[in-house]
């Protein structure tokens, strides 16, 4: 198994450029993960979904981000418009509903934005 | 979620055991102790988890005490590619967010 995989694993764009981050799941996967980590914050949930539909929200710091999961094997993280402080790694995660819930890390997206 | 409490950092020298402790006295019954860790630059990485006995894995020993309030994360001959931080999380399983804190940054010294 390819593991989770995220794309681009770099980003580099000007404030107020759209930014579209991308993640695949590991196959069978049933949970989503999107977190974001800065040195100031550490490493924070933005939003997780469970078989496709978003289940909490609540991490996610302003209308400017947005995220969708059109079906089981693909989800997005958009910016828009991007502002210098969502300058960050992006890591998106998959996991398996069961007794054991453990949570597999794609390597991440460096995302800065000038 | 319980609320966890870790030393911000520790040193190990190479082949040696290293034991990275962690507070969680509020810890309800139905949570359980999960440890990742994160090699710089990468992705947080699964170790271990337990509920209230003492687990063990090809990567680590995990050790709860009776109370349950803390737990002793036991990496037995550590390596240099074992520096990194580790994160102890208490949380319910099923799917449940997982809440990082600022984590033990170990490193191992040849």
């Amino acid at each position: 198994d390819a593991g989770v995989i995220q794309s681009p694993r770099h980003e580099v764009t000007e404030m107020g450029q759209e930014v579209t981050l991308r993640c695949k799941p590991i196959s069978g996967h049933d949970y989503l993960f999107w977190y974001r980590q800065t040195m100031m914050r550490g490493l924070e949930l933005l939003i997780y979904f469970n078989n496709n539909v978003p289940i909490d929200d609540s991490g996610m710091p302003e209308d400017r981000f947005s995220a969708k999961m059109p079906n089981a094997s693909f989800s997005t993280l958009k910016i828009q418009p991007s502002e210098p402080r969502d300058s960050a790694v992006y890591f998106c995660a998959s996991s398996f509903t069961g007794p054991v819930d453990t949570q597999y890390f794609g390597p991440g997206t460096r995302l800065t934005v000038l | 979620d319980a609320k966890t409490t870790q030393p911000p950092s520790m040193d190990c020298a190479e082949g040696r055991a290293a034991n990275l402790p962690c507070n969680h006295s509020t810890i309800s019954g139905n949570e359980y102790v999960y440890w990742y860790r994160q090699i710089h630059s990468q992705g947080p990485q699964y170790i271990i988890h337990g509920l209230k006995n003492n687990e063990t894995n090809e990567m680590a020993s995990l050790i709860i005490t009776e109370d349950r309030k803390s737990s002793t994360l036991i990496l037995p001959h550590a390596t240099l590619r074992d520096t990194a931080v580790y994160y102890c999380i208490v949380t319910e399983t099923s799917g449940s967010r997982l809440t990082f804190g600022e984590g033990t940054q170990l490193t191992v010294n040849p």
